[in-house]
């Protein structure tokens, strides 16, 4: 089976703090990782993804995200927040063979403060 | 011009009424999906089609229905509605999982059912 944990409902940062939303997995083998965005009453947009090699991967608006194998984890990360980054933000999970469903995470809402 | 689309936007109806989402993308893939979202956001799979075939169908109950008349399309028909299917569904596409399922997904803007 696989699976995702995002522990947080709701994560608070002012305007220009650094943010970080937290995920961690399960999945048997390696893992495709992945990070959406939803904004309010829109579908989810695509962020980033890991697929192998590097461990910190670069996505969409200055986001980016952290792969650690040791403790299955994947959070997201921004160095400085904007009040439009607010939204709710999804991880998601996939095993090699294609033949799982993308599992997705219960999602944090991120809320920038001004 | 819109990748993934979904109508109606909104759909307000009856307990025990029959309805239908359409969903059509033009991105040339081969996979569609229709999730459901519930009042607490959560995400759920409901069915997968590849290149028209059904591919996963997670538990959903048979008054859900997907057609695919054709890979860009992907329809969902919902008879006698009930008040659990109020809900957010969202219907997605991709490349096929199965030679790339690094591939992320492309939603669409959803489409808001409340039965009353």
């Amino acid at each position: 089976a696989q699976s995702v944990a995002q522990p947080e409902d709701q994560v608070n940062v002012a305007e220009g703090n650094p943010l970080t939303v937290k995920c961690t997995y399960s999945v048997s083998g390696n893992p495709y990782l992945f990070w959406y965005v939803q904004y309010p009453n829109r579908g989810l947009q695509f962020l980033l993804k890991y697929i192998t090699g590097d461990n910190l991967v670069k996505g969409s608006y200055g986001f980016e995200a952290e792969f650690n194998k040791s403790q299955t984890s994947f959070h997201l990360k921004k160095p400085s927040a904007l009040v439009s980054d607010s939204a709710l933000y999804f991880c998601a999970v996939r095993d090699r063979t294609g033949r799982r469903a993308l599992t997705f995470g219960s999602g944090t809402r991120l809320q920038v403060q001004p | 011009d819109t990748a993934v689309s979904q109508t109606p936007k909104y759909l307000v109806t009856q307990m025990g009424n029959d309805k239908s989402i359409k969903c059509e993308q033009n991105l040339g893939h081969d996979t569609m999906y229709w999730y459901k979202q519930d009042s607490k956001k959560f995400l759920k799979i409901m069915f997968s089609y590849n290149n028209k075939e059904l591919i996963i169908n997670e538990t959903v109950p048979n008054r859900f229905s997907p057609k695919s008349p054709d890979k860009a399309h992907l329809n969902l028909h919902i008879n006698s509605l009930e008040l659990g299917d109020s809900a957010v569904y969202f219907c997605a596409s991709s490349q096929d999982p199965a030679r790339g399922p690094y591939n992320e997904q492309f939603f669409g803007p959803g489409t808001r059912l409340t039965v009353l």
